[in-house]
């Protein structure tokens, strides 16, 4: 595909349920991110990967959040236990030379 | 992380010149100026960035201040698709991380 896809577009689930969200970069770039957007709010930066390896997991609001990259493509964002607080649009971008390609997004709603 | 102060909100006129301004007082030598933006409903569209001179593009022109202080993306004939949260954000290309930090933009409303 031509840009940075996300699954699913929309997840509803229980309080208390895991959930795994995946993100397809473009082909190619090295850099991905994940962000969180709460409604009506800012983009608050989670991670950040260089390849298949974490430099900065700065913003990861807590351990229930955890992120992996394989293959250098491919990012999976897993919420254990999910929190009504946890609710958001996770958005994922891809980039080279600080250039960011941003996917739709996955709206989480936890119940 | 150096930060930017941009107006909560602006309005503009269609077909008219837009100036949406950013002040980046504590900007260092190695921090690049970016702009994004965010359309109703979807994730953020990247629209042009620089360091010290000004740069333009199909979408817009960024005008950095000679001290680099400040910095002001122009949209030169401003349409109802541009109505969108403008973010100006600076990257530390010498930092041990490329993250970009969204701040809480600018509200750009164009009128017909």
């Amino acid at each position: 595909g031509a840009g940075v896809s996300q699954s699913p577009s929309n997840k509803v689930t229980e309080k208390g349920k895991d959930v795994e969200l995946r993100c397809d970069p473009i082909s190619g770039h090295t850099a991905l991110y994940w962000y969180r957007q709460s409604l009506g709010q800012g983009l608050e930066f989670l991670i950040y990967f260089q390849g298949n390896s974490a430099p900065d997991k700065s913003g990861l609001p807590s351990d229930r959040f955890s992120a992996e990259r394989t293959g250098g493509s491919v990012s999976t964002l897993t919420i254990q236990r999910t929190q009504q607080e946890d609710s958001a649009v996770y958005l994922c971008a891809s980039g080279v030379f600080g250039k960011l390609f941003f996917g739709s997004g996955t709206q989480l709603s936890v119940l | 992380d150096a930060k930017t102060t941009q107006p909560n909100s602006m309005e503009s006129n269609e077909e008219e010149p837009v100036h949406l301004p950013c002040n980046h007082s504590t900007i260092s030598g190695t921090d690049y100026i970016h702009w994004y933006r965010q359309l109703p409903s979807q994730g953020p569209e990247y629209v042009i960035h620089g360091l010290t001179s000004n740069v333009n593009n199909r979408m817009a022109s960024l005008a950095i201040a000679e001290d680099r202080k400040s910095s002001t993306l122009i949209l030169h004939r401003a349409t109802l698709r541009d109505a969108a949260v403008y973010y100006c954000i600076l990257r530390d290309v010498g930092g041990a991380t490329n993250k970009l930090i969204f701040g809480t933009g600018t509200l750009l409303a164009v009128q017909p």
